[in-house]
């Protein structure tokens, strides 16, 4: 599975956009893009995938380059609450996850 | 939906005792079921991949018979720790994947296993 590249750690202010751009520049054709977080002392909780277009549910939105890579992240209106270490994550279908560092987001009151 | 429930959220224990640890999906079947160690401000890393009614595999470096896996059922996976020693002190997490989803992964809450 591809590798991914993130920033170790981002601040953003409450209430404006958090961005956290994820680098997979040797991601494959079939391969998904993945975003998780992980709030401290807790199992990761899912966010939102994507293979190549633009998605959005109720916690984020996803951006996916044309080239697809790479991606951001895009939490609209941050909170205390979204503080967290998020994982940009890219499979195939293998099945097995391979977390890379990830960024480290703290929202600043 | 899709809640795994991961048991006991802490244990403490002596020194060559075996802990076992639990990971349930409470809303959906999974097939697959992974678990992973974290260390304090390190990322997770995958342990070993849990396959209903077949033995687990293992990432390399993991000792098979510290760590034993058993995936008896489509909701319930065991990670035992057998013999457990200071060094085996960390966060374990498990995850479930259903089958029908494109391959997400939901987590449980972790368990922080202290050996004394």
């Amino acid at each position: 599975d591809a590798k991914t590249t993130q920033p170790p750690s981002m601040d953003c202010a409450e209430g404006r956009a958090a961005n956290l751009p994820c680098n997979h520049s040797t991601i494959s054709g079939n391969e998904y893009v993945y975003w998780y977080r992980q709030i401290h002392s807790q199992g990761p909780q899912y966010i939102i995938h994507g293979l190549k277009n633009n998605e959005t549910n109720e916690m984020a939105s996803l951006i996916i380059t044309e080239d697809r890579k790479s991606s951001t992240l895009i939490l609209p209106h941050a909170t205390l609450r979204d503080t967290a270490v998020y994982y940009c994550i890219v499979n195939s279908g293998t099945y097995k996850y391979i977390f890379g560092t990830g960024t480290r987001l703290k929202v600043l009151a | 939906g899709a809640v795994v429930s991961q048991h006991p959220s802490r244990v403490i224990c002596k020194s060559g005792t075996s802990v076992k640890i639990e990971c349930r999906s409470l809303d959906f079947q999974a097939t697959t079921m992974f678990w992973y160690r974290q260390f304090p401000k390190k990322s997770l890393m995958l342990m070993a991949t849990s396959n209903e009614g077949s033995k687990a595999t293992y990432e390399q470096g993991v000792e098979k018979d510290k760590f034993l896996i058993n995936h008896a059922s489509l909701t319930l996976s065991t990670l035992t720790v057998t013999s457990a020693h200071p060094e085996d002190s960390s966060f374990y997490i498990c995850s479930a994947r259903p089958g029908r989803a494109k391959n997400i992964q939901y987590f449980g809450a972790g368990t922080r296993l202290s050996v004394l």
